[in-house]
């Protein structure tokens, strides 16, 4: 079933400026992972945030996540080109968390 | 090279003609799974397994099968695909599980038409 929820469901934005996108979910969650996909190819992973964890950096990323309203966002600065993509973001919840629900995905698109 | 390799990628079939999607990963990995990928619908998983000979259903597993007898391979099944199977496939495999979830390395992608 489906967890997280991205907004908006497209983006788009000029080179050099910010790109924000945000999940929310709906049960509770051991962690939240971001993963990128290019046009019709496999996701790649970008970054994931425990649940006791309320932000988290990589690179020109960065991840908050905030448990009591049950969303999470995804901020890329300084944008390029490259990073047109669809980003998805991934819950994985219960005793097991063998399960790595998906959502439905932000289309960005970053214009030259 | 850690990747997870899919064959074929791109396959055009007819309704009831019996194929199958291989998955390898070469990370030994326990738990794979398989994930189709629609317009509108996101990923939703079929099937996954945490390990030689366990499997268990995700989401949308109606008329899918799967097996994994070797901890690097996890082929998925269609016998009896029919149209609204179309759709792209991935496969992915993870190290670990729990409260610290590693990372998920997917598959490039098949790409499956059902005429």
């Amino acid at each position: 079933s489906q967890q997280g929820e991205e907004d908006p469901q497209a983006l788009s934005i000029q080179e050099g400026e910010n790109a924000t996108m945000n999940c929310s979910y709906k049960t509770s969650i051991n962690n939240l992972q971001w993963y990128r996909q290019n046009s019709g190819r496999g996701l790649v992973h970008l970054i994931l945030i425990r649940s006791n964890e309320r932000e988290k950096h990589s690179g020109r990323l960065r991840v908050t996540l905030d448990t009591s309203k049950k969303s999470s966002s995804l901020l890329i600065t300084a944008s390029r080109a490259a990073d047109t993509a669809s980003y998805f973001c991934a819950t994985s919840a219960g005793a097991g968390s063998y399960q790595l629900t998906f959502g439905k995905g932000t289309k960005l698109s970053v214009i030259p | 090279e850690a990747q997870v390799t899919q064959n074929p990628r791109y396959l055009i079939t007819v309704t009831g003609k019996k194929l199958t999607v291989t998955c390898s990963q070469n990370m030994n990995h326990e738990y794979m799974s398989w994930y189709r990928q629609d317009p509108g619908l996101g990923l939703r998983q079929i099937y996954y397994s945490m390990n030689v000979e366990v499997t268990d259903k995700g989401d949308v597993p109606e008329g899918y099968k799967v097996s994994r007898k070797e901890k690097r391979n996890f082929p998925l099944i269609l016998e009896s695909p029919s149209p609204n199977q179309t759709s792209l496939y991935f496969c992915a495999s993870r190290g670990g599980f729990g409260f610290y979830t590693d990372t998920q390395y997917f598959g490039p992608g098949t790409r499956l038409t059902v005429l």
